[in-house]
């Protein structure tokens, strides 16, 4: 069974601060997302990457970065915290590019409170 | 532009009614579609894939392409299905992309 691994279950920090939400998976999957979980918005795309070193955009970039040195770990960072990033981070990965029948594997979710 | 709507944020039946949550997608390629579930202090997990075309828990979807919607459904439902219901599409490959999500409240 899959399992994604969030450093964090709950976080606390300031304004201002850099915040670092670590994700470990343990199947050897390729594909590793990043996604913010806030009500009446659903998930929304921060970053993903299909390869070690290789990172990709997604819908909600912008004051977010992340580093994936190692294929089972996919890091997301808040350079400078703001309190519109207070949320609930969520990190997934899947098997394979391009396939059919590749679903996301979450892990249990970070909550990112930015006083 | 590639979009999962998901018109209901809540849904409260009773327990043994038929439920139906409501999923409309914009597409212009070949859509892979999934439905995940959250229950409560749990996990987000896959519940059913439209290329699978099985029944989960009772839970159906059948994609119609030509109404472009993936509506999920259970002839009866049960209290343990209480949680939130999210409609995804794969686009690109292997970017999902998520509605807004529907919580289903099924009361005793």
């Amino acid at each position: 069974d899959v399992k994604v691994t969030q450093s964090s279950r709950y976080l606390v920090k300031r304004t201002g601060e850099k915040v670092f939400l670590e994700c470990v998976q343990d199947m050897d999957h390729e594909n590793m997302f990043w996604y913010r979980q806030d009500p009446g918005l659903g998930l929304r795309l921060i970053y993903f990457s299909y390869d070690v070193k290789m990172k990709e955009k997604g819908d909600i970039p912008e004051g977010y970065s992340v580093s994936r040195e190692k294929k089972e770990r996919f890091s997301l960072i808040l350079e400078s915290a703001s309190t519109n990033q207070t949320s609930m981070y969520l990190c997934a990965s899947s098997l394979i590019r391009s396939s059919y029948n590749s679903p996301l594997h979450f892990g249990n979710g970070t909550r990112l409170t930015v006083t | 532009a590639q979009r999962v709507t998901q018109p209901e944020k809540l849904l409260s039946v009773f327990k043994g009614a038929p439920v139906e949550l409501k999923c409309n997608y914009s597409y212009s390629g070949s859509p892979e579609l999934f439905w995940y579930v959250q229950y409560s202090r749990q996990r987000l997990q896959l519940l059913l894939r439209h290329i699978s075309r099985e029944s989960i828990k009772g839970f159906t979807a059948d994609l119609n392409k030509g109404e472009t919607s993936f509506h999920l459904k259970k002839p009866f439902a049960q209290e343990e299905d209480s949680a939130m219901y999210y409609c995804a599409l794969m686009a690109g490959g292997f970017k999902t992309i998520f509605g807004a999500g529907t919580r289903l409240f099924v009361k005793a």
